[in-house]
């Protein structure tokens, strides 16, 4: 099992343009998020998905959108890219039920210019 | 919103030493976890707690779920250069989201 892959591993932007950072899994895990990492902040919740078609907002969304049409992929999306969104970004993943620990992939940083 | 206030910040200790890091929040959290991670990669999970009053091991590490559901330490025993890292305890709410606390830096002088 590969577990979960981002992808791109580094990305720089300029100022307003778009792109997908993308997350899959191949666990048939029902939850994923998306948490950014900035020095001193630790990991803060983006969205997150309880289960494909499902998707809620976590702690900081503004500037994002993600969706969830299958249950392996949770692309998120950065419609206007701002100096601000310069930062490490993680997907994680767990099943509904048992262990309640997320799996992370190994990260995507981004640069924005 | 929901907030983990984790202590201390950063530490610095002799290979050997005890290590005892706690994570603290306003809001009740029905599981409780640690993670450490590594320069360059993501978190990996150290410990899961499930109920409150448990106390959980691994190898040289301990934690224990608060009483209040409201807190819970890790305890790493007789640190080696390996444990070198950032940890960080994160609390589980019912409906899946996990928040994480703002982490504690270790550093292990040999």
């Amino acid at each position: 099992n590969a577990g979960v892959t981002q992808t791109p591993k580094f990305q720089v932007l300029k100022t307003g343009q778009s792109m997908t950072l993308q997350c899959a899994q191949d666990m048939n895990h029902e939850y994923m998020s998306w948490y950014r990492q900035d020095p001193g902040m630790g990991l803060r919740l983006i969205h997150y998905s309880v289960g494909a078609g499902i998707t809620d907002q976590g702690e900081v969304p503004n500037g994002y959108n993600v969706s969830r049409s299958t249950t392996e992929d949770f692309p998120l999306r950065l419609l206007s890219a701002a100096p601000s969104q310069t930062s490490v970004y993680f997907c994680a993943s767990r099943p509904n039920q048992g262990a309640y620990g997320y799996t992370f992939g190994s990260g995507t940083r981004l640069t924005v210019v | 919103g929901q907030q983990l206030n984790q202590s201390p910040q950063s530490m610095f200790i002799q290979e050997g030493e005890d290590v005892s890091m706690n994570c603290t929040s306003s809001s009740i959290f029905n599981t409780w976890l640690w993670y450490k991670q590594d320069p360059g990669e993501g978190p990996v999970l150290l410990i899961a707690l499930y109920k409150a009053g448990e106390l959980t091991s691994n190898g040289r590490l301990t934690a224990q779920f608060g009483i209040t559901r409201k807190d819970s330490f890790l305890n790493i025993s007789a640190s080696i250069p390996s444990d070198v890292g950032i940890y960080f305890c994160a609390g589980s709410t019912p409906t899946g989201k996990l928040i994480f606390g703002q982490g504690t830096t270790l550093q292990v002088k040999p």
